[in-house]
């Protein structure tokens, strides 16, 4: 069964917490993503991972950095979270950029910074 | 850079009716990936079509079809004979040609299907 599992679905933290958000995908894709969704605005790219330690920022990456030890895996990390990264957040994953492959999402994680 | 704009933000239709959402992006590449996702209520995504930017066809799966009009930078969703389950939030999306590109979605449609 193909699927981008996210752990935890639900986190709260308070402001200035550390905060580490898990992905795991089953299809041995090369590529994987972590987006940020917020009401009206769609999903923003935060950052993507070509293979392991292959990283890119996207288009919103400050306050968050990444981590891709392995294959299969993909973190997200905020380093002092703040009020405004409260959001949903989306990992998903493609077999690989250079097709224009179908990008699968897991089922998002729903953060609160109080 | 590639930008996605989706200006409906709501449309209700009664059920077994057809559904039309609007989408207009803006690239500078000859060659990009168009793509329409499904969010339902549960805050699941999930693909449901995509258009080649060089096939002329309109693309089809099932209930679901595109207007695809290059010349206006447009990729339109139809959706037939509309079962109260389409009800959800539907995200346009690009994708540029090249291998550091990644997805661009627009802001979401909300359809509401009425029995």
């Amino acid at each position: 069964d193909m699927k981008v599992t996210q752990m935890p679905r639900y986190l709260i933290k308070r402001m200035g917490e550390n905060v580490l958000l898990e992905c795991g995908q089953d299809m041995s894709h090369e590529t994987m993503y972590w987006y940020r969704q917020d009401p009206g605005l769609g999903l923003q790219l935060i950052y993507i991972s070509y293979d392991v330690d292959s990283n890119s920022e996207g288009d919103i990456p400050k306050g968050y950095r990444v981590s891709r030890k392995k294959r299969e895996h993909f973190s997200l990390i905020l380093d002092s979270a703040k009020t405004n990264q409260t959001s949903v957040y989306f990992c998903a994953s493609s077999l690989s950029t250079a097709l224009p492959a179908e990008v699968f999402f897991g089922k998002g994680t729903r953060l609160t910074v109080v | 850079a590639q930008k996605v704009t989706q200006t409906q933000t709501s449309i209700s239709v009664m059920e077994k009716t057809t559904v039309t959402m609007d989408c207009v992006y803006e690239t500078q590449d000859s060659s990009y990936f168009l793509f329409w996702y499904k969010q339902t209520a549960s805050g699941e995504i999930v693909f449901l079509i995509r258009q080649d930017s060089y096939k002329k066809e309109n693309a089809t799966v099932g209930h679901y079809s595109l207007n695809f009009q290059k010349p206006k930078s447009s990729i339109g969703l139809i959706i037939t004979a509309t079962q109260i389950e389409d009800s959800a939030v539907y995200f346009c999306a690009m994708r540029e040609e090249g291998f550091a590109s990644a997805l661009t979605f627009g802001s979401g449609t909300k359809v509401i299907v009425l029995p």
